[in-house]
């Protein structure tokens, strides 16, 4: 079974500063893996996607993400916090050997100090 | 764009109760998702239609079903309601079509936010 690992269920970080957000996996199979983002009270907004193009993928908002399959890493990052990025951010890999459902990490509360 | 619509946003029932969940996913998309997600927690896969079958069904209680539509809406229905099926409910939608950039892309709605009391 595919799994994802998220280290640190809350970072809290400077306006300004940069954010990394880790993110580990398990799977049998080359991985398709996404980060999305959720505001509180809101739905959940893809971020970005590996889907085993690119290692190095770009999202919204500025942030990207670094597929290193010799670490089972995924980690998102962003050169430069803003206070509206402040938000859940949960990693997930997609099961293609189950119509490609969604695994998704704990979750990592994100806050960004003024 | 459109979205994926999920109606009603909020929904309070009482125990024993039954509720009904709607999905509506984004134009052309024939994969529609169920995913539950309760206080503090991670969303949780419940059951999936690829064009309008089952495709396949996670930790879904037997108290819950759920069925695609011709016209590819679902519904969750969900009945004997407990305390703790009190979640958001999330809908997701996709277009499986392989060799396509957005393949395996879920799009997901707002949510249900359900309250059993």
């Amino acid at each position: 079974a595919q799994s994802v690992t998220q280290l640190g269920s809350h970072v809290s970080v400077s306006e300004g500063a940069l954010v990394l957000l880790r993110c580990n996996y398990s799977s049998s199979v080359p991985p398709y893996l996404f980060w999305y983002v959720q505001y509180p009270n809101q739905g959940l907004q893809l971020l970005l996607k590996y889907t085993s193009a690119a290692t190095l993928v770009k999202g919204i908002n500025g942030f990207e993400a670094e597929f290193k399959k010799s670490e089972t890493s995924f980690h998102l990052t962003k050169p430069s916090a803003h206070m509206s990025d402040a938000a859940e951010y949960f990693c997930a890999v997609s099961d293609r050997g189950s119509n490609y459902k969604l695994t998704f990490g704990k979750g990592t509360l994100l806050t960004v100090n003024p | 764009a459109a979205g994926v619509i999920q109606s009603p946003r909020h929904l309070i029932k009482e125990k024993r109760e039954t509720a009904t969940l709607k999905c509506y996913p984004i134009p052309r998309h024939d994969t529609v998702y169920w995913y539950q997600q309760g206080p503090g927690q991670d969303p949780q896969f419940l059951i999936s239609f690829y064009e309008k079958m089952q495709s396949d069904k996670g930790s879904i209680p037997d108290r819950f079903s759920a069925q695609q539509f011709s016209d590819y809406h679902s519904e969750l229905n969900m009945s004997s309601l407990e305390l703790g099926d009190s979640a958001l409910y999330f809908c997701a939608s996709s277009l499986l079509v392989l060799g396509t950039s957005d393949t395996d892309t879920q799009y997901f709605g707002p949510g249900t936010r359900l309250t059993v009391l």
